[in-house]
């Protein structure tokens, strides 16, 4: 039972460039989220999605995109990557309205 | 704005004793609350949720909710050296149009053994 995975785990990318990361669950959840982790700011909610092709912005939307067109798929892109976008991002999953949440193994990107 | 607020720690105990982590929450209408366990470079892992007043209990977790006060925390009984680690408070609002966690910056927990 894979559960949450995440990839690529580690990924250095130039200012300007575009980044997709990869968020994947075998739990049939409906529920699924990306935060992103920083030191001084704790994690903080970006995108959230309760279905396939419904999506809605968190605390720290911008220079993010995100889209669902299969339940177990929630991929986040960054269009132009910043240096202030250099986090950990998590991705979670949740099976329905305001139950437990949880969380793949993180990507740690780099922003140069 | 929804605030949640956690001691940063780090907070020190003797193994074998007692761990009392605490939260405060801003506001009243948060639904559900929970407990992340994340070890440094690793990914927050669910320890202990509580959605009503009272005690919670699982193992040697305790969760303990007030929503009257905006308070909840974590006890942890018979303390172990893997026991250290970021212990993350978490609360959801639902509904309005709103969704997802928001969490405290965590309290750094060392059992010394």
């Amino acid at each position: 039972d894979a559960g949450i995975t995440q990839s690529p785990r580690y990924k250095i990318t130039e200012t300007g460039r575009q980044v997709t990361l990869m968020c994947h669950q075998t739990w049939s959840h409906s529920y699924m989220f990306w935060y992103r982790q920083d030191l001084g700011h704790g994690l903080r909610l970006i995108y959230y999605s309760a279905a396939a092709d419904i999506t809605d912005k968190g605390e720290v939307p911008d220079g993010y995109v995100v889209s669902r067109s299969k339940t177990e798929n929630f991929p986040l892109t960054l269009e132009s990557a910043t240096r202030s976008q250099t986090s950990v991002y998590f991705c979670a999953s949740r099976a329905g309205t305001g139950g437990e949440q949880y969380f793949g193994p993180g990507t740690r990107l780099t922003v140069t | 704005q929804k605030e949640v607020e956690q001691n940063s720690g780090p907070l020190s105990v003797p193994e074998g004793a007692i761990a009392s982590l605490n939260c405060t929450y801003s506001d009243r209408v948060s639904q559900s609350f929970f407990w992340y366990r994340q070890y440094s470079g690793k990914s927050p892992e669910l320890i202990m949720s509580i959605y009503s007043n009272g005690d919670k209990e699982d193992g040697r977790f305790t969760a303990q909710l007030n929503k009257a006060s905006q308070y909840v925390s974590l006890l942890i009984r018979d303390s172990q050296p893997s026991d250290s680690a970021t212990y993350l408070c978490a609360v959801n609002i639902f509904g309005g149009g709103a969704d997802g966690l928001t969490f405290g910056k965590g309290t750094h927990l060392i059992i010394q053994p």
